[in-house]
């Protein structure tokens, strides 16, 4: 079947350090892949995406690349801010399957100052 | 700026009340959905729509049921509430499979 597993948090970092977020996924076909950001109070927004292999998604300095061979879809930024503390959600759309989500557990990150 | 509305933040209800969760989208999307988001499990599909009129269940739809009569309105309806299902409700639509979901701001469910 189809399913995300994302690293456990919290995820615990200073002001300006290296983020990553480890999201593996298992699926059959080739999905699509996503990254969501859940900040305190709100719904989930679209950080990122990806369609296909090997494509990169950016967006406010977060990126992520499809991994097909290791089926992983890491979310790093160069440096994070006080700002992005939030809950990081990995996602895929299976193929075939209309517009379904899969979600991963969710990672929190809590950058201090 | 597109929305996705949620009728309620928060809603208190008693165990056995038939509670309506209220979700509309003035994007003119197809597609709807129904996720339930609780601590260490991310988000589960309870229910999801591609049209009006039609529905289809998700990984977890036991216990709960769903209306579309319009296109813009989404309606999620727990027949009779329990405290298991106390839980952060959110309504999300797209336009297309192609597209990312828009989220609305979640429904904090409390069944006592």
């Amino acid at each position: 079947g189809n399913s995300v597993t994302q690293m456990e948090g919290p995820v615990t970092l200073s002001e300006e350090a290296f983020l990553t977020i480890n999201c593996t996924y298992t699926a059959t076909g080739y999905p699509s892949l996503f990254w969501y950001v859940q900040y305190p109070g709100e719904g989930l927004q679209l950080l990122l995406k990806a369609t296909k292999a090997d494509d990169k998604g950016s967006n406010k300095g977060f990126e992520a690349t499809y991994r097909k061979e290791t089926t992983s879809f890491h979310l790093e930024k160069g440096s994070v801010q006080v700002s992005d503390s939030a809950v990081y959600f990995c996602a895929l759309r299976p193929p075939n399957q209309g517009g379904k989500l899969i979600f991963g557990q969710g990672t929190e990150l809590s950058v201090k100052p | 700026d597109v929305k996705v509305t949620q009728s309620s933040r928060y809603l208190v209800k008693r165990t056995g009340e038939k509670v309506f969760l209220e979700c509309v989208q003035d994007m003119d999307h197809e597609n709807m959905f129904w996720y339930r988001q609780d601590p260490g499990l991310g988000l589960r599909l309870i229910y999801f729509s591609y049209d009006v009129k039609m529905k289809e269940k998700g990984d977890i739809p036991e216990g709960y049921s769903v209306s579309r009569e319009k296109k813009e309105r989404f309606s999620l309806i727990l027949e009779s509430a329990s405290t298991n299902q106390t839980s952060m409700y959110l309504c999300a639509s797209t336009a297309t499979a192609n597209y990312g979901y828009t989220f609305g701001s979640g429904t904090r469910l409390t069944v006592v």
